[in-house]
């Protein structure tokens, strides 16, 4: 069955360092996975996905995300997080030709000035 | 020139009357989503509408009923509504399996 997993509720960085938002998935075939972010009151956001290709991939607002098969997992991250970074992050995966998307529980991300 | 909309943005009402939520997208998207957001945050798929074919259909009460009339939109009818429905319900839209894009989602209130 596939699963995803965000394995903390909560993160805390200060503004200008690096950030991590962890991600880790399983599914029996090849993964489609995604990254969502949600603000306050707004819906989700689209910030960047994996399909195939270079691991490592670039999105929105400075974000990017590295793909590792053998660990399957599909960390959010970004050298230098902005206080305006503070909101809800989503890791979603899928099997290829599966319309349904599998969600994690959301991590909370806080930048702290 | 939104790409995914919802109406009402809120809604709050009284147990057991009916309501709906409309959603419309004009990105030309074949396949459209009705999500449910509780106050722990979590997303569950309710609905999915392919080409106006039904292809998700999660285990959600029969009192929540999915109309396509179209491509371009989706809308929840929910009957007899309870102090459990109460939650953010968020519409989405894709290209076949593609990326979704989600709407500024429906903050349901039920009394």
């Amino acid at each position: 069955a596939q699963s995803v997993a965000q394995p903390e509720d909560q993160v805390n960085v200060a503004e200008g360092n690096p950030l991590t938002v962890k991600c880790t998935y399983s599914v029996s075939g090849n993964p489609y996975l995604f990254w969502y972010v949600q603000y306050p009151n707004r819906g989700l956001q689209f910030l960047l996905k994996y399909i195939t290709g270079d691991n490592l991939v670039k999105g929105s607002y400075g974000f990017e995300a590295e793909f590792n098969k053998s660990q399957t997992s599909f960390h959010l991250k970004k050298p230098s997080a902005l206080v305006s970074d503070s909101a809800l992050y989503f890791c979603a995966v899928r099997e290829l030709s599966n319309y349904q998307l599998i969600w994690g529980a959301g991590t909370k991300l806080i930048i702290k000035p | 020139d939104t790409a995914v909309s919802q109406t009402p943005k809120y809604l709050v009402t009284q147990m057991g009357n009916d309501k709906s939520i409309k959603c419309e997208q004009n990105l030309g998207h074949d396949t459209m989503y009705w999500y449910k957001q509780d106050s722990k945050k979590f997303l569950k798929i309710m609905f999915s509408y392919n080409n106006k074919e039904l292809i998700i259909n999660e285990t959600v009460p029969n009192r929540f009923s999915p109309k396509s009339p179209d491509k371009a939109h989706l809308n929840l009818h929910i009957n007899s509504l309870e102090l459990g429905d109460s939650a953010v319900y968020f519409c989405a839209s894709s290209h076949i399996t593609d990326t979704q894009y989600f709407g500024p989602g429906t903050r349901l209130t039920v009394l």
